[in-house]
C-alpha cells in the first residue's frame, strides 16, 4: 500500500494564480483532512470530509475550496493565491473520525510570491 | 473556541539528557494522540491514550494522559539523535483533532 501520497512536492505560484493540491489515499479510509503548518507552528485544519460527497470546513477554509467525488481521492484547491498562503500542506486520512490515528501524506511545500 | 497549548516550544538537550514535552486542553478530552515529524518530514503516529490517568511506555518514550483528561506529557529518557524532530500532541474532542503547537527537540553538537 502507498498509503497517502500527494503531488506535487513542491510548487511555487504568482500572486493571484490557482492551483489544485492532489492527494489520494489507497487504505479505504473515509475520512480525510486537508491541515496547512506554517513555519515553526502546529498544523491547522483547512478542510475535512467524512466521505464521499461530504465535506465540512475547519479552522481556516478562507481562500481553499474542496471536493470529494470518491473515497480516494481529496483534492484542494487554492483561487488567487495570496503570499498569506505559502505554508506547507498536508493531506491525511483516518478510519473513524474520533480515536483514530491520522496517516499522513510527504506534503506540499507551496510557495506564493 | 477549544485550544491545546503545548510548551516549551523548543527544548536543547545534551545526547543522553531527559526530554519532556507538556500539552494542556482548555476542555476535557476524549482521548489525547502523539506525533513525532522529522525535519522536512510530515507527522506520524506514535500512540492514543484514552483512559484517565493512563500511562504507556514504549521503549524510552513514556506518556502519560492526566486525571482530568485535560492535560498529557510525553518524557524521553536519555535522548538519542534518532529522537530529533518535533512531537505534536492533538487533543481529539468532538470528533476533531486540536492540534498543540509543537515542541522541538534539538540535540545540542
Amino acid at each position: 500500500n502507498a498509503g497517502v501520497t500527494q503531488t506535487p512536492k513542491f510548487r511555487i505560484l504568482k500572486i493571484g494564480q490557482s492551483m489544485t493540491l492532489q492527494c489520494t489515499q489507497d487504505m479505504n479510509h473515509n475520512y480525510m483532512y486537508w491541515y496547512r503548518q506554517d513555519p515553526g507552528m502546529g498544523l491547522k485544519l483547512i478542510y475535512y470530509s467524512v466521505g464521499a460527497g461530504i465535506t465540512d470546513k475547519g479552522e481556516v477554509p478562507n481562500g481553499y475550496n474542496v471536493s470529494r467525488s470518491t473515497t480516494e481521492d481529496f483534492p484542494l484547491r487554492l483561487e488567487l493565491a495570496a503570499p498569506s498562503q505559502t505554508s506547507v500542506y498536508f493531506c491525511a486520512s483516518s478510519y473513524r473520525v474520533g480515536g483514530s490515528e491520522q496517516f499522513f501524506g510527504p506534503g506540499t511545500r507551496l510557495t506564493v510570491l | 473556541g477549544q485550544q491545546v497549548m503545548q510548551i516549551p516550544q523548543y527544548q536543547h538537550v545534551q545526547e543522553g539528557e531527559d526530554f519532556t514535552t507538556y500539552c494542556n486542553s482548555s476542555t476535557t478530552l476524549s482521548n489525547i494522540q502523539w506525533y513525532k515529524q522529522r525535519p522536512g518530514g510530515h507527522p506520524v503516529f506514535l500512540i492514543q491514550l484514552v483512559k484517565s490517568g493512563e500511562v504507556k511506555k514504549q521503549k524510552r518514550l513514556t506518556f502519560q494522559f492526566g486525571e482530568a483528561k485535560k492535560n498529557s506529557s510525553l518524557h524521553i529518557t536519555a535522548t538519542q539523535t534518532t529522537d530529533v524532530g518535533t512531537y505534536f500532541c492533538a487533543g481529539d474532542s468532538n470528533y476533531q483533532l486540536i492540534w498543540g503547537a509543537g515542541t522541538k527537540l534539538i540535540i545540542k553538537p
